[in-house]
């Protein structure tokens, strides 16, 4: 069955420190991975996504994740994390044999300053 | 950024009612999703709809919910008979077709009250 873990419901860091936010999946076929971030009373906006190819996606706002095959992970990660990037963030996979979409947990980001 | 336009943005209704949530795709977008995401809880798949016909959908998704595309461009859906356990923000998706790597772009979501 496909899925998707966030383990940690909540991650803090200091404003210019580097940040993770962890993602696990699991899929039958081959995994299409996307990050989006929630701001409150907003929509879920698209981060970045991992189809093929290079195992380290940039994205947008200054974000990275790195896919790990072995791992069956794909943690989104931010070299220097702003203030403005607390917000909740979500990992998504998708099962390249079907078409539905599966969401981790959610990992609510919060950056003191 | 392309979007997806939904309405009602926030919407109370009595238990009971009918709600008809209103999604406007983005123009070249062939794939069309419900979400749903009760407050403080993760975002819950519902159905996915592609050439007219629901080709998904969840345990979630029963009589009480139905979707169309009544005029080639609004994608909606219709929940009969609200319950209090309804209350949520649904969210529209749509990608583009046939790509199976293509991303799905979220609306800002209807916020739907029953009381």
């Amino acid at each position: 069955a496909q899925s998707v873990a966030q383990p940690e419901d909540q991650v803090n860091v200091a404003e210019g420190n580097p940040l993770t936010v962890k993602c696990t999946y699991s899929v039958s076929g081959n995994p299409y991975l996307f990050w989006y971030v929630q701001y409150p009373n907003r929509g879920l906006q698209f981060l970045l996504k991992y189809i093929t190819g290079d195992n380290l996606v940039k994205g947008s706002y200054g974000f990275e994740a790195e896919f790990n095959k072995s791992q069956t992970s794909f943690h989104l990660k931010k070299p220097s994390a702003l203030v403005s990037d607390s917000a909740l963030y979500f990992c998504a996979v998708r099962d390249g044999n079907f078409n539905k979409f599966y969401f981790g947990s959610g990992t609510k980001l919060n950056v003191k300053p | 950024e392309p979007e997806v336009t939904q309405t009602p943005s926030h919407q109370v209704t009595q238990m009971g009612q009918e709600v008809i949530l209103r999604c406007v795709p983005i123009s070249n977008h062939l794939y069309f999703y419900w979400y749903r995401q009760i407050l403080g809880q993760k975002v819950e798949f519902l159905v996915s709809f592609y050439n007219n016909e629901i080709s998904e959908k969840s345990e979630i998704f029963d009589d009480q919910f139905s979707v169309e595309r009544p005029d080639g461009s609004n994608f909606t859906l219709k929940i009969r008979s609200t319950k209090l356990e309804d209350s949520a923000m649904y969210f529209c998706a749509t990608r583009e077709a046939p790509y199976s790597g293509n991303t799905i772009y979220f609306g800002e979501g209807s916020w739907l009250t029953v009381v």
